[in-house]
This record gives C-alpha cells, structure tokens and sequence, in this order.
C-alpha cells in the first residue's frame, strides 16, 4: 500500500540552528499539507500546497518557517532559526485533489523535533 | 469551519462495541462529518466520513443524527489495536481540504 514518506524520523538540535524536514507524498497526490502537533494536542496545519503553488499558509510563522513544492512531488519544510517551543511533530499528508468532500487525507508517521 | 464538540476520554473493554459521540450543534448543510484517529506515535488515518445518511467501512460505522446536530462513530468490536484519539471533524463542500483538528476523545481499550 501506497504510503507518505517522511524523513528524518526524529530531529535534535539546538535553538537558532536550521533544520529542514522532507516529505514525498502518494504518487500522483496533487494536494501536499504540512501540520504541526505540539504533545497533547490536535494537528494544526502549517501549509497546503496545490500542485506547486501555495494554497494556504495562512498558519505558517513565516519570519522562520519555509515551505517549498518546487516540482509540486516532494516538499521540504524548513525552520531557521529553531527556538525552543517549536519542539513538536511535523506531519505531513497528501490526498489525490482539494478535498472538500472526499476529505481523505494521508498522512506520512511525522518527524519529531525536539529543540535544546 | 463549524466546531465539533467530543468527550476527552472513554474506556471499553475488549471485543465489546464502542461509541464515540460528537456534538456538531451549529453544522451547516454543506458540511460532511469526518472521523480520523490518530495511534500511538504514528500520524491520524482516515476512519470514515458522511453527510446525511449513516455509513458503514470496514473500520467503522457512522451513525448520523437525523437533524445532524450530533454523530456517533461506532466500533463493533473493540480490539487493543483501537486504542487511539479520535478525532471528529466538519468539512464543507467547498472547503480545499483543510481539517481543523480538535482534542479529540482518547479511547482506553482494557483486554
């Protein structure tokens, strides 16, 4: 069965250093999201990409975070600098299109990030 | 998006059925009910979806209140394997896809 990649698995590294986390999605998937899980809580979306273009970064700290979909297949998500309360799980998930009414999102098992 | 009320915390016995109840008082009538959950460690699958009418898959079984106001997943036969959040969630027609995530109810499976 088709599956989201997602790597790396887990992440240490110290605040103000940059990290960047990378997903490939289902394979002919046009929709790529990105969501963060701080411990405890429910996944909030970061980013959403359509094919290449952003649809929805409305969620996304862009003063550190960036969101790339160069060749709208894989997707790099990257923080610079790292600061201690963005210690949490990136998923990311994909559906064949916008899914407004199929609603049937994959999601890859996630990277956790822990900040120092 | 229209908000999903759910208890935090429910426990079953193995092999005996589950219902996991959802408030959705203010739904509105271009919004599908979704259910994911979410294991252990692992990213949130897909449980089942509808809109009216009461839907059943091979994980579940989703029962609709007929003013769909509320909503009710239903495991027939818990397992440990069941042992997850769930997590309720409205998605209008019209939305892109964007699933707002609540607290969910954590399910406590004992065997």
């Amino acid at each position: 069965e088709a599956e989201v990649a997602q790597s790396p698995r887990y992440k240490i590294t110290e605040k103000s250093q940059a990290v960047a986390f990378w997903c490939d999605p289902i394979s002919g998937h046009a929709t790529l999201y990105w969501y963060r899980q701080i411990l405890g809580q429910g996944p909030e979306l970061l980013v959403q990409f359509q094919d290449e273009s952003v649809v929805d970064d409305s969620q996304l700290p862009k003063d550190r975070f960036s969101a790339e979909r160069l060749k709208g297949v894989d997707s790099t998500l990257k923080i610079q600098p790292a600061e201690l309360g963005d210690s949490a799980m990136y998923l990311c998930a994909s559906s064949l299109r916008l899914a407004g009414v199929s609603g049937e999102l994959f999601f890859g098992e996630g990277s956790r990030l822990t900040v120092l | 998006d229209a908000k999903t009320t759910q208890p935090n915390s429910m426990e079953s016995n193995e092999e005996e059925p589950v219902h996991l109840p959802c408030n959705h008082s203010t739904i509105s009538g271009t919004d599908y009910i979704h259910w994911y959950r979410q294991l252990p460690s692992q990213g949130p699958e897909y449980v089942i979806h509808g809109l009216t009418s009461n839907v059943n898959n091979r994980m579940a079984s989703l029962a609709i209140a007929e003013d769909r106001k509320s909503s009710t997943l239903i495991l027939h036969r818990a397992t440990l394997r069941d042992a997850a959040v769930y997590y309720c969630i409205l998605l209008s027609s019209s939305n892109t896809g964007k699933l707002i995530f609540g607290q969910g109810t954590t399910l406590q499976v004992k065997p």
